[in-house]
């Protein structure tokens, strides 16, 4: 079966950096998505990866090795306001999207 | 702005009843979904459609309808056949280019009592 993993939940400093890992065992690969969603809110896009490397955008970046399977989203000097979930997502060979759980971010002052 | 619009922000229901959520977008997006969402689970696929007058199930469609009349509207139905209805359902809709990059609404939260 496809599978996404994800950790449930990470907890960090204000200022700090933070890595959120996610491993896909999925049938095909055709890219690899990160959203972040606040409490009852609608996800928001953060980045796509689809070739292996580092992705950057402002204090956030993406990392992608399709060999292993592996991902992670870097958060750097993190703010009050990047409390929330993070998801992870892979576009298999069909096209369709599979989601992870998500991980659950507290940023504590 | 555009964007997408889900109404109504929480519904709730009676068993037996059926409830339909609205989902509106002004992107002029081709695709849209919808999504349901449960605590410790990713996202699950209820329906899509790729074009107006046409749609496909998805990973969970039991239990749900859509309808693809206009571009602009994708509302998903929700019947006394789905058997545990409570959850939170997420529009989206993407541009079939490039990523497929998702927007989503707001959501809707519906409870069943």
């Amino acid at each position: 079966g496809q599978n996404i993993d994800q950790p449930t939940e990470m907890t960090a400093t204000e200022g700090a950096i933070v890595q959120i890992n996610c491993t896909y065992q999925t049938s095909g690969f055709n890219g690899l998505f990160w959203y972040q969603q606040h409490a009852g809110e609608a996800p928001t896009f953060l980045s796509y990866n689809v070739l292996d490397g580092l992705e950057e955008k402002g204090r956030f970046s993406s990392f992608l090795s399709r060999s292993k399977g592996y991902s992670y989203l870097l958060l750097k000097e993190l703010q009050m306001k990047d409390s929330a979930s993070y998801l992870c997502a892979v576009k298999d060979s069909n096209y369709q999207l599979i989601w992870g759980a998500g991980t659950k971010l507290i940023i504590k002052p | 702005d555009g964007g997408i619009t889900q109404s109504p922000k929480y519904l709730f229901r009676k068993e037996g009843q059926n409830v339909t959520l609205s989902c509106e977008q002004n992107l002029n997006h081709d695709a849209m979904y919808w999504y349901r969402q449960d605590p410790g689970q990713g996202l699950r696929l209820i329906y899509y459609s790729q074009i107006v007058n046409d749609f496909q199930k998805g990973d969970i469609a039991e239990g749900y309808s859509v309808s693809r009349e206009k571009k602009e509207s994708f509302p998903l139905t929700v019947t006394s056949a789905q058997k545990n209805p409570t959850a939170f359902y997420l529009c989206a809709s993407s541009d079939n280019s490039g990523a497929n990059v998702l927007t989503f609404g707001a959501g809707s939260r519906l409870t069943v009592l």
